[in-house]
């Protein structure tokens, strides 16, 4: 049973540049949610995607947009990156939205700035 | 907004000792509470959640947390640490009306000693 897989494990960037982060969810999960872990730092909610819609967003700018696809995987798209988005990026999936439904995380996507 | 604290960034304990990990947390009602582990270089793995009912719940490798409303606490417990339990720990809660969007605390880093 394959759990969530994240692509790729590591990624350096210019500031300036576009980057763009993949995600495929646990077999069997719909809904893929995304977080920032900066370094030292808890992980903070960036958005969260069902049935292909986001659905729940934190407090990041418009340069964070994402994408998910019918087979409930998901891109995170970063624009015009910045020294502060390096970070540990972590996609977890879970079955549906609710509170009672535990997310499962992936090992994560280290992205550096420069 | 809802908040969460860990006022430990670094504990040390040795090897058979006890361990407790502390959590607060500020948030107008009940909310839905959780720990995860992470290791280095690893995505978040979950220990144990709480939302509602007894107040002592039990988890993964010998972990229990004990949720005291009056307090706003959910502290994170192990009778006995091994080696192998070296790792960041964090507390996260979720509003219990609106999904499983988590905001993480801090983080404690665990150190054990042989």
């Amino acid at each position: 049973d394959a759990g969530v897989t994240q692509s790729p494990t590591h990624l350096i960037k210019t500031r300036g540049q576009q980057v763009t982060l993949r995600c495929s969810p646990k077999s069997g999960h719909d809904t893929v949610s995304w977080y920032q872990q900066a370094l030292g730092q808890g992980p903070q909610f960036i958005f969260q995607y069902y049935e292909e819609e986001e659905r729940q967003r934190g407090n990041f700018p418009d340069r964070f947009s994402g994408h998910q696809f019918p087979n409930y995987s998901s891109e995170l798209n970063v624009n015009a990156l910045l020294l502060g988005d390096s970070a540990l990026y972590l996609c977890a999936s879970s079955l549906g939205t609710g509170a009672g439904s535990p997310l499962h995380f992936g090992n994560g996507t280290r992205l550096t700035v420069t | 907004a809802q908040s969460v604290t860990q006022p430990d960034i670094h504990i040390t304990v040795s090897e058979g000792a006890s361990l407790e990990l502390r959590c607060n947390y500020s948030y107008g009602a009940t909310p839905y509470l959780f720990w995860y582990v992470q290791s280095p270089g690893q995505g978040l793995q979950l220990l144990l959640k709480y939302f509602s009912g007894d107040t002592l719940v039990q988890g993964i490798k010998g972990f229990e947390a004990e949720f005291k409303r009056s307090q706003s606490s959910f502290n994170l417990r192990k009778p006995s640490v091994h080696w192998s339990d070296a790792a960041e720990y964090f507390c996260a809660v979720a509003p219990n009306n609106a999904g499983n969007m988590l905001t993480f605390g801090g983080g404690t880093r665990l150190m054990v000693k042989p």
